[in-house]
């Protein structure tokens, strides 16, 4: 069983609509969970982050952790054609050396 | 601010060979983690350097090694070339070991022919 699983898409959406991007995970250890947002040949960009569990709101962005489920997600409201692009799910433990990724949603915002 | 920087951008070898891979943190940061990323998957942990030693290694064979220079930044090593060996590398730089806050170069890729 692998550490993180993310359902890898495809995923297409109108302009403007509401995106849930999901990961499980099987380690209760895990207490830092990251959102990475990668475009096509380019090194992933850190979205948002969340510390144990609970929401997180940035702009346009919300990201939920909910740990007695092991389940985690990211929102998107408003969604736009730039967001399309691969969002990966990252966590680690609290030593927080080594995070462990999921495979990656890969998104298009069909304008 | 210059942000993490990697070179070469790609990088085509044949399998045996050996390959070095060089990563230049952001500014600041003491702190440095090699990810591979093969084709359609997601980032996976190769190693973290901090102050100068491996500080916590993923699941690569010795194959893979690597070092951090005085200056933070830090190379990859990979020795006797597979065809699977064949990715995207990525660096990422982080302030402190431990944080959750790293942030990622750009990447090498890798062709193993």
């Amino acid at each position: 069983q692998k550490e993180v699983e993310q359902d890898p898409g495809p995923l297409s959406v109108p302009e403007g609509a509401i995106v849930s991007l999901n990961c499980t995970y099987s380690n209760s250890a895990f207490q830092y969970f990251m959102w990475y947002r990668q475009y096509s040949r380019k090194g992933p960009e850190l979205l948002m982050y969340t510390y144990s569990s609970g929401n997180k709101e940035d702009g346009r962005f919300t990201a939920q952790v909910d740990k007695s489920s092991k389940y985690i997600s990211l929102f998107i409201r408003d969604s736009q054609p730039s967001d399309s692009a691969t969002y990966l799910c990252a966590m680690s433990a609290p030593t927080g050396n080594q995070f462990y990724f999921g495979t990656g949603t890969s998104l298009t915002v069909i304008p | 601010d210059a942000g993490v920087t990697q070179s070469p951008t790609h990088l085509i070898k044949t399998r045996g060979q050996q390959v070095t891979l060089r990563c230049s943190p952001k500014s600041g940061h003491d702190t440095v983690s090699w990810y591979q990323q093969a084709l359609g998957q997601g980032p996976q942990f190769i190693f973290q350097y901090y102050e100068e030693e491996e500080r916590q290694r993923g699941n690569f064979p010795d194959r893979f090694s690597g070092h951090q220079f005085p200056n933070y930044s830090s190379e990859l090593n990979v020795n006797a070339l597979l065809l699977g060996d064949s990715a995207l590398y990525l660096c990422a730089s982080s302030l402190r070991q431990g944080t959750y806050e790293q942030y990622f170069g750009p990447g090498t890729r890798l062709t193993v022919t």
